[in-house]
């Protein structure tokens, strides 16, 4: 079965302790990407990824680090500095980082921190 | 730099009525323009897709939507609004100048009268 999966499904965390959210395609796809989504707004692109051990800051990295050592794996750490870190997370890929490939997406992770 | 306005915030249909989303882009390339979907709680799922083919585009679950240049604008429709197409609808723009980034518009939530 082809697809993104995205662990865990929901996550809770205490304020300034970082947490890894993973993401893993399977679809030969090159590039991937992650995503926040709060209440009421559309997507925001966090970082990004075209290629294996290369990644870039998206619109708002801050507070957020990746990591690509293989191409199926994407995951996504929130760091203590991110400072309003709960939010619906996103993970999706496409076979290139163009514009004319759709993006797959995984099925969210909900990160609460109190 | 483009960008995408969705029109309505919400839209409230009966069950068997038509359904109209409305979205706006501006973009100083030609476009590829996306509608996704998302249920509660869950990832984005694409409907359909426009890159420079055919400006009707026929997709997944009876939706299409019509690219007019002239008008800039992608509004999606089906003709017959089932319950199961209660979500949130996005609109999703990328060019070729920002090859890695998709412009998400805020997002119209459909709700379905029985």
């Amino acid at each position: 079965d082809g697809g993104i999966t995205q662990s865990p499904k929901y996550l809770f965390r205490k304020e300034g302790q970082n947490v890894t959210l993973s993401c893993e395609q399977n679809l030969n796809h090159d590039a991937m990407y992650w995503y926040r989504q709060d209440p009421g707004q559309g997507l925001r692109l966090i970082y990004y990824s075209q290629i294996v051990n290369d990644f870039q800051k998206g619109d708002i990295a801050e507070g957020y680090s990746v990591s690509r050592e293989k191409k199926e794996s994407f995951p996504l750490t929130v760091t203590s500095a991110q400072k309003n870190p709960t939010a619906f997370y996103l993970c999706a890929s496409s076979m290139r980082a163009t514009e004319t490939y759709e993006q797959y997406f995984g099925p969210g992770t909900r990160l609460t921190v109190t | 730099a483009q960008s995408v306005t969705q029109l309505d915030s919400h839209v409230s249909v009966s069950e068997g009525t038509p359904v109209l989303l409305r979205c706006n882009y501006s973009s100083s390339y030609s476009p590829s323009l996306f509608w996704y979907v998302q249920h509660p709680n869950k990832g984005l799922q694409l409907l359909l897709k426009y890159t420079s083919a055919a400006t009707l585009v026929k997709g997944i679950n009876g939706f299409e939507a019509e690219f007019k240049k002239s008008e800039t604008s992608f509004h999606l429709t089906k003709p017959s609004a089932h319950m199961s197409d209660a979500a949130e609808y996005f609109c999703v723009v990328s060019v070729p100048s920002n090859d890695y980034k998709l412009s998400f518009g805020a997002g119209t939530t459909v709700t379905v009268r029985a």
